[in-house]
């Protein structure tokens, strides 16, 4: 199975910070890397795919890149209703795996 | 407006079964992938497994933790997906969510979600 380790476990950042999450896969999976985005109680909410394509209707300060094995989720100015837990998740192989998660709180 | 919504949860004990509903709305059921993930209680996200449309086989897969226990299936008509969760154990309680696969390219990323339903297996 391909492991998925996101780091940090969480972040703490101002309104309007520049925040990054990185992913890193256990091996190669080109670019096949989605990210999602979940508020507490709520359904994950589909943010990026094939690590850089943004999702109709996704705000534009959210951006996504990588291949190989490392991936980086970016929020180029952190907004208030932002706050969530994000993870990824690698579509290269069976069984679909996710990253653990990074929580992002306002400071 | 594409809809989905989970229903069949609730409490269960341990050996027993239960079987959930994913209702859609707002798209061409049958044209689609439909996947089922899990969330336990302060946990993250787990794959559980998914099926495939019928034009490319109406096949299912599933990871290993429930393979042979689980099983997914699909009505086209009623444009309703399934989970049958047969012999569950302490270790399944969780959200389980469905979801839509995203109809671009061939991979398996998934666009539409549902609010998910809680399954508790407890005696």
């Amino acid at each position: 199975d391909i492991q998925m380790t996101q780091s940090p476990s969480s972040v703490s950042a101002s309104v309007g910070d520049r925040v990054t999450i990185t992913c890193r896969a256990s091996q190669g999976i080109s670019n096949w890397v989605a990210w999602y985005q979940q508020k507490p109680g709520k359904a994950p909410k589909f943010l990026i795919y094939a690590a850089s394509t943004l999702q109709s209707g996704v705000p534009s300060r959210f951006s996504g890149s990588g291949s190989g094995t490392d991936f980086t989720l970016t929020i180029s100015s952190l907004q208030p209703e932002d706050v969530a837990t994000y993870y990824c998740q690698q579509a290269n192989s069976f069984p679909l795996t996710f990253g653990g998660g990074t929580k992002v709180e306002m400071k | 407006e594409v809809q989905l919504v989970e229903s069949g949860g609730g409490l269960v004990k341990p050996g027993r079964s239960l079987r959930l509903s994913c209702t859609t709305s707002g798209f061409t059921f049958r044209d689609y992938l439909m996947g089922w993930f899990r969330q336990a209680p302060g946990k993250g996200l787990e794959w559980v497994g998914f099926i495939r449309s019928k034009p490319y086989g109406g096949t299912p897969e599933y990871a290993a933790s429930v393979k042979g226990r689980f099983t997914i299936s699909r009505d086209d008509s009623n444009i309703i997906a399934y989970l049958e969760m047969d012999s569950l154990k302490t270790e399944d309680t969780a959200v389980y969510y469905c979801a839509r696969r995203l109809a671009v390219g061939y991979q398996f990323y998934f666009d539409y979600w549902g609010q998910g339903t809680l399954v508790t297996v407890s005696s």
